[in-house]
């Protein structure tokens, strides 16, 4: 079976532009979630999606948002981007209903300069 | 707030010697744990989770963990550690009440294997 595809795995974005990450689960998956990481915040949670709907959301701006498809693909956007907005995007999917256990995808790197 | 402590940024060991990781939380019930590998420029994968029952649990690669509620921990283990070990490991957390698929991670601990 096939893991979690990030697409792109590198984008360079310049500051002020607005960007677009897809993430396509595992088959079979319906549970999506963000996490964004950097040196020096780690892993943090973004939002999770479940069947189309956002279930949760971490402690980010506006600026971040997200949505999920009928085939439980998911998208993220960051607009406006800033200079610390650059890091490794991870999705994770998983196939149990409340998306406890979760499979990461090898991420997209972000650089704002 | 619930949260994950790894007290060690950085571990060195040589190959061939056992390993331990600390990983403390702070919940007010027991949560779901998972640890988490990375290697450079890869994504996060699953080593083993605990969810209830037998509190030491067998994981891939050869590694263990066991949860110990008294002392909110759960620490990795793995008897003999192999040169592809390096990478960082990270602790998490989920299984929260009300927040869904959500996980909170450690800091991590970055490992280091010596000849």
């Amino acid at each position: 079976k096939a893991g979690v595809t990030q697409t792109p795995r590198y984008l360079i974005k310049t500051r002020g532009q607005q960007v677009t990450l897809s993430c396509s689960p595992i088959s079979g998956h319906r549970s999506v979630s963000w996490y964004q990481q950097t040196p020096g915040q780690g892993l943090q949670f973004l939002f999770e999606y479940f069947s189309e709907t956002q279930r949760n959301k971490g402690n980010f701006p506006g600026r971040f948002s997200g949505r999920q498809f009928s085939n439980s693909r998911s998208e993220m956007n960051v607009s406006t981007l800033e200079l610390g907005d650059s890091a490794l995007y991870l999705c994770a999917s998983s196939g149990r209903d409340r998306g406890y256990e979760q499979y990461f995808g090898p991420g997209t790197r972000l650089t704002v300069t | 707030a619930q949260s994950v402590t790894q007290p060690d940024i950085h571990i060195t060991v040589s190959e061939g010697a056992s390993l331990e990781l600390r990983c403390n939380y702070s919940y007010g019930a027991t949560p779901y744990l998972f640890w988490y590998v990375q290697s450079p420029g890869q994504g996060l994968q699953l080593l083993l989770k605990y969810f209830s029952g037998d509190t030491l649990v067998q994981g891939i690669k050869g590694f263990e963990a066991e949860f110990k509620r008294s002392q909110s921990s759960f620490n990795l283990r793995k008897p003999s550690v192999h040169w592809s070990d390096a990478a960082e490991y990270f602790c998490a957390v989920g299984g929260l009440y009300n927040q869904g698929g959500k996980l909170i991670f450690g800091q991590g601990t970055e490992l280091s294997v010596k000849p």
